[in-house]
């Protein structure tokens, strides 16, 4: 069945550093991939999405890259803020005989500290 | 903006109690689904729900049911509340499509006492 593996936490990181949340999914067909965001106390946010191979989601200095070759959706970000302090959790939707399903990582929490 | 409104962010039951978490959503989703989040665990599917009326078991579903009368509310009944129900839940809603995003309700801290 189809499954996401996302890099394990907590990660802590200092302001400006280079972020990577690595992620691998495995899925029968040609799935969408998704990174979502979930601050503390909310409900998860999406933070980008790429719904087919080559393809690059980006949003808020973030970025991934949907590499089919080795089944891979890392996310990055170039310079950390505080404010990216947050679980991320990295998630893909195949499809099914009753619409879609959705598969989500455990959730990688990033702190980031001044 | 799509919104997706769960009806309590906190609630304190028994053990035994019939328990409703209500969600509603406002943008014509054909999708709706019930989560629950727990540490180390990350969310877990217990129900969702395609169109009216019709619902399919998740990973979790054992304890649990499901209601969906109109298009834009997904209520989840707890049957009799046990202390491992204890939990975040989460509901969400989304196109019918496999490139469309889920979108979340603000969660449901749920302690059974």
């Amino acid at each position: 069945g189809d499954s996401v593996t996302q890099m394990e936490g907590p990660v802590t990181l200092s302001e400006e550093a280079f972020l990577t949340i690595n992620c691998t999914y495995t899925a029968t067909g040609y799935p969408s991939l998704f990174w979502y965001v979930q601050y503390p106390g909310e409900g998860l946010q999406l933070l980008l999405k790429a719904t087919k191979a080559d393809d690059k989601g980006s949003n808020k200095g973030f970025e991934a890259t949907y590499r089919k070759e080795t089944t891979s959706f890392h996310l990055e970000k170039g310079s950390v803020q505080v404010s990216d302090s947050a679980v991320y959790f990295c998630a893909l939707s195949d499809r099914s005989n009753t619409g879609n399903q959705f598969y989500f990582g455990t959730g990688t929490s990033l702190t980031v500290i001044p | 903006d799509v919104k997706v409104t769960q009806s309590s962010r906190y609630l304190v039951k028994r053990t035994g109690e019939k328990v409703f978490l209500e969600c509603v959503q406002d943008m014509d989703h054909e999708n709706m689904f019930w989560y629950r989040q727990d540490p180390g665990l990350g969310l877990r599917l217990i129900y969702f729900s395609y169109d009216v009326k019709m619902k399919e078991k998740g990973d979790i579903p054992e304890g649990y049911s499901v209601s969906r009368e109109k298009k834009e509310r997904f209520s989840l009944i707890l049957e009799s509340a046990s202390t491992n129900q204890t939990s975040m839940y989460l509901c969400a809603s989304s196109l019918f499509g496999f490139s469309y995003e889920q979108y979340f309700g603000p969660g449901t801290r749920l302690t059974v006492t």
